[in-house]
């Protein structure tokens, strides 16, 4: 079956525009993750959905940063007037059981 | 508050030589996850163990293995006889058991970089 899946994978902005990052998660896994990568650091938790509700928002960095799962399924990250330190790689990961993440591959986003 | 700690960040071997990556986990939780992930250059996690903190069994895969030890607060990795197609960076992780049924977000330590030369 297909994995986990992220468009686009790179997006180059221009400071102060705003960028929508998608994920499309594995088919019947109710947990979605965000999780932001800088250059040479591991993954950093960002938010967390079960199912349509946002369970866990405590790693977004700023008001900037927005997620959204309304179906349940797919799901947006959407950043604000983005900035050069928001340069990172954003991982998905989708999971049915307690702990087991599967990862997408992943949107590098450079902001210039 | 948790945390996972990788010493090392890189490590150079030699093709066929045994190779240990250390992790080291702080939790309050008396009930845990720990992982070990791999990102090769191509960039995409892939999952390699999970246990959780009641099992601490050492678990053999193939040329992996895996010392869970809860005195210490270990969760150490090693290859045996390394292939150039081991070369990647190898993160460890640590989740608390969720509660209500909720999952749990990975706490990631910064990773190892294994360079392994034919």
């Amino acid at each position: 079956g297909a994995g986990v899946s992220q468009s686009p994978r790179y997006k180059v902005a221009k400071r102060g525009q705003d960028v929508a990052l998608r994920c499309d998660p594995i088919s019947g896994h109710v947990s979605l993750f965000w999780y932001q990568q800088a250059l040479g650091q591991g993954p950093e938790f960002l938010t967390y959905f079960q199912n349509e509700a946002q369970l866990d928002k405590s790693g977004l960095p700023s008001d900037r940063f927005f997620a959204e799962r309304p179906e349940g399924s797919v799901s947006t990250l959407k950043i604000q007037r983005t900035q050069q330190e928001d340069s990172a790689v954003y991982l998905c990961a989708s999971s049915l059981v307690q702990g087991e993440q599967f990862f997408g591959p992943g949107t590098r986003l450079t902001v210039l | 508050a948790q945390k996972v700690t990788q010493a090392q960040t890189e490590i150079s071997v030699v093709e066929k030589e045994d190779v240990t990556l250390d992790c080291v986990y702080e939790t309050r939780d008396t009930t845990y996850y720990l992982f070990w992930y791999k990102q090769p250059p191509s960039g995409e996690l892939v999952f390699l163990i999970r246990r959780n903190s009641f099992d601490e069994q050492n678990e053999i895969s193939g040329r992996y293995s895996w010392n869970f030890q809860k005195s210490t607060s270990s969760f150490n990795f090693t290859i045996t006889a390394s292939q150039v197609v081991d070369s990647a960076v190898y993160f460890c992780a640590l989740s608390e058991a969720g509660r209500s049924g909720a999952n749990s977000k990975l706490t990631f330590g910064k990773g190892i970089t294994l360079s392994v030369r034919p």
